[in-house]
């Protein structure tokens, strides 16, 4: 257990609709990374906050959206959704100056039908 | 060309034998070196990372950095059937996050 949880463990939805996903990070770490993980893909970075702040962007979609809040837990948004974003989306954590190391929730297994 | 290039496998060998995971990356602008594991359908998990060019070793498993040639090595020794996961590669500097795509290992007993 790495001690980053992430709920909901599965979602099904269908094309168009939006919703949320919750991250919250180890007791101690201020720094929480989003990734979508699919099948021909692999992890991609999506975004990453910092203390509550926007510290980098990889690969997010103008429809996807995120924050972290005062208590450091995060929520990615996804909205209008596309049969394409059916992925496994991974929230990691890490504390500050850790060589980056970041510890991976267990994911939210988004289906998009 | 991806920053961090891997074969995603699948990597089949036999219980006991020695395997060899390999990445190589394009841009020299990085710091840390990091091997995670993933079990299907789980969150990746560090095994390893390590900075400088040359070996570290973590039990049966052993990290190996050539800056010069830009290769990246994971070896597991006596390899085990639980060892069968997808391997993936990450180098980490100021504000960059790049993983490989993995590479997936089959142990079979």
């Amino acid at each position: 257990d790495s001690g980053v949880t992430q709920t909901p463990k599965h979602l099904i939805t269908a094309t168009g609709q939006r919703v949320t996903l919750r991250c919250s990070p180890r007791s101690g770490d201020l720094s929480v990374y989003w990734y979508q993980q699919s099948l021909d893909q692999g992890l991609q970075f999506l975004i990453q906050y910092y203390n509550g702040e926007e510290r980098a962007k990889g690969n997010i979609l103008e429809r996807f959206s995120a924050q972290q809040f005062p208590d450091l837990h995060s929520e990615l948004n996804l909205s209008s959704l596309e049969l394409g974003d059916s992925a496994l989306y991974f929230c990691a954590s890490s504390l500050p100056g850790g060589a980056g190391t970041q510890y991976f929730g267990p994911g939210t297994r988004l289906t998009v039908l | 060309q991806k920053e961090v290039e891997q074969d995603p496998g699948p990597l089949s060998v036999p219980e006991g034998a020695i395997v060899s995971l390999n990445c190589t990356y394009s841009n020299s602008a990085f710091q840390y070196f990091m091997w995670y594991r993933q079990y299907s359908r789980k969150g990746p998990e560090l095994l390893m990372y390590t900075y400088s060019s040359g070996n570290k070793e973590d039990g049966r498993f052993t990290a190996q950095v050539d800056k010069s040639s830009k290769y990246i090595s994971l070896f597991i020794r006596d390899s085990q059937p639980s060892d069968s996961a997808t391997y993936l590669c990450r180098k980490t500097g100021f504000q960059k996050l790049v993983f490989g795509t993995g590479t997936r290992l089959l142990v079979s007993p």
